[in-house]
């Protein structure tokens, strides 16, 4: 099967700009995650859907960052404005199912440099 | 609230030599648990999990893990070390019951193994 798509891979910008990562979750995943994974650190819980609702956004900043799953399927992170904190590798999971035993697969991620 | 703490940011072993990681783990509930890997520049993928039954729980790549509830710990095994396993290692628990399903990772074990 397919697994998790991200892109881009890479995004260099400067402070205050805006930026947008895509995420494909596997085929009938319905629990969506992104994390934030700032360089020697572990993967930090950003938000999760479930379908096309949030579950999980405690963690999220919302003044500047956003997200959405409008169809269930694919989602789309935005972080307006940036600041030099947010350099970070952006990944996104997807799981199947409801319970949490199951597995979340990983896509390869999206590595942001603020300048 | 979940937290992880892993043991050692690095470890060092000699190809052939034991492979030991350590995860220590709080979780107000019975929790699930799991071992991830991750490669430069690629996403996580799954060694292992416990989530109830046997505690002693065997994964890909010859890596064992050991849930002790007493110990709070889960602890990541292999016999003889292999060039390719260098990589970074996270332990992550998620909460064994409720809708929130996403993960809380400890803050990586880089493994270096020498040849």
């Amino acid at each position: 099967e397919a697994g998790v798509a991200q892109s881009p891979r890479y995004k260099i910008i400067e402070k205050r700009q805006s930026v947008a990562f895509w995420c494909n979750p596997i085929s009938g995943h319905a629990t969506l995650y992104w994390y934030q994974q700032i360089l020697g650190q572990g993967p930090k819980l950003l938000i999760q859907f479930q379908n096309n609702g949030v579950v999980d956004d405690s963690q999220l900043p919302k003044d500047r960052f956003s997200a959405e799953r409008l169809k269930g399927v694919d989602s789309t992170l935005k972080i307006q404005p940036a600041k030099l904190e947010d350099s970070a590798v952006y990944l996104c999971a997807s799981s199947f199912g409801t319970v949490n035993n199951q597995p979340q697969h990983f896509g390869d991620g999206t590595r942001l440099s603020i300048l | 609230a979940q937290s992880v703490t892993q043991l050692g940011s690095h470890v060092s072993v000699s190809e052939g030599a034991l492979v030991l990681l350590r995860c220590n783990y709080s979780s107000s509930v019975p929790p699930y648990l799991f071992w991830y890997v991750q490669y430069p520049n690629q996403g996580l993928q799954l060694l292992l999990k416990y989530t109830t039954g046997a505690t002693l729980v065997k994964g890909i790549n010859g890596f064992e893990a050991e849930f002790k509830k007493s110990e709070t710990s889960f602890h990541l095994t292999k016999p003889s070390a292999h060039m390719s396993d260098a990589a970074e290692y996270f332990c992550a628990v998620s909460d064994g019951g409720t809708g929130r399903r996403a993960l809380t990772f400890g803050s990586g074990t880089r493994l270096q193994v020498q040849p």
